[in-house]
């Protein structure tokens, strides 16, 4: 069965602190997997997307990464602004398009 | 700001009325898609259309369908409404087909009560 699953729920990080967002995913067929940003009461923001395992890609503070069963979302050095909701999403064979739950970030000052 | 626009803001209504969701894409996409998000199951795709064709489905519905004009507007109709379907509809849109970046718009929020 296709599935997307983020690790952790959420994660509280001090103004500084670098750490990794987990995705794992199950899906027949990967054809990319998405990385979005979402702050309360708004639609998702695209950050990237990764289409083979050994992909990287930046911006700004984060480094997304794939392998063949999970991507990561690295925060380097965040601050109180990255503070979101971090969603990935994964596209595979047949259009299907799988969204995870999301990793709640809170970075206090 | 996206440069993808819904409307309405808001909708309050009963069970078992329809709603009609409108969503203007960006200047020069062709693509729209509908998401549910609720609390409970997270977002969800619901449909694709490409340039006026339903191009690929998700989750969605039967009571729910949509469609995209020809100045590409599209719309999603939401009938025979449960306390269930209340929720966040986001459309979104992208250039093509092929699920590159997609632009979210805001946001209806729609409850049912």
């Amino acid at each position: 069965e296709d599935q997307v699953t983020q690790s952790p729920e959420a994660l509280r990080l001090q103004e500084g602190e670098s750490s990794s967002l987990n995705c794992s995913y199950t899906v027949s067929g990967l054809r990319g997997l998405f990385w979005y940003r979402q702050d309360p009461g708004k639609g998702p923001e695209f950050l990237f997307t990764l289409y083979s395992a050994g992909e990287e890609k930046e911006k700004e503070r984060l480094k997304a990464t794939l392998t063949k069963k999970e991507s990561f979302l690295h925060i380097t050095a965040p601050k109180p602004e990255d503070s979101a909701t971090y969603l990935c999403a994964v596209l595979g064979n047949f259009n299907k398009f799988y969204f995870g739950s999301g990793t709640k970030l809170n970075v206090k000052p | 700001d996206s440069g993808v626009t819904q409307t309405p803001k808001h909708l309050i209504t009963a069970t078992g009325q329809r709603v009609t969701l409108r969503c203007s894409p960006r200047s020069g996409d062709l693509s729209v898609y509908w998401y549910q998000q609720s609390l409970d199951q997270g977002l969800q795709f619901l449909i694709q259309y490409y340039n006026g064709e339903e191009r690929a489905k998700g989750n969605i519905l039967e009571r729910f369908s949509a469609q995209q004009f020809p100045d590409l507007h599209s719309e999603l109709n939401l009938s025979s409404l449960e306390l269930g379907d209340s929720a966040l509809y986001f459309c979104a849109s992208s250039v093509g087909s092929g699920w590159e970046t997609q632009y979210f718009g805001p946001g209806t929020r729609l409850l049912v009560l």
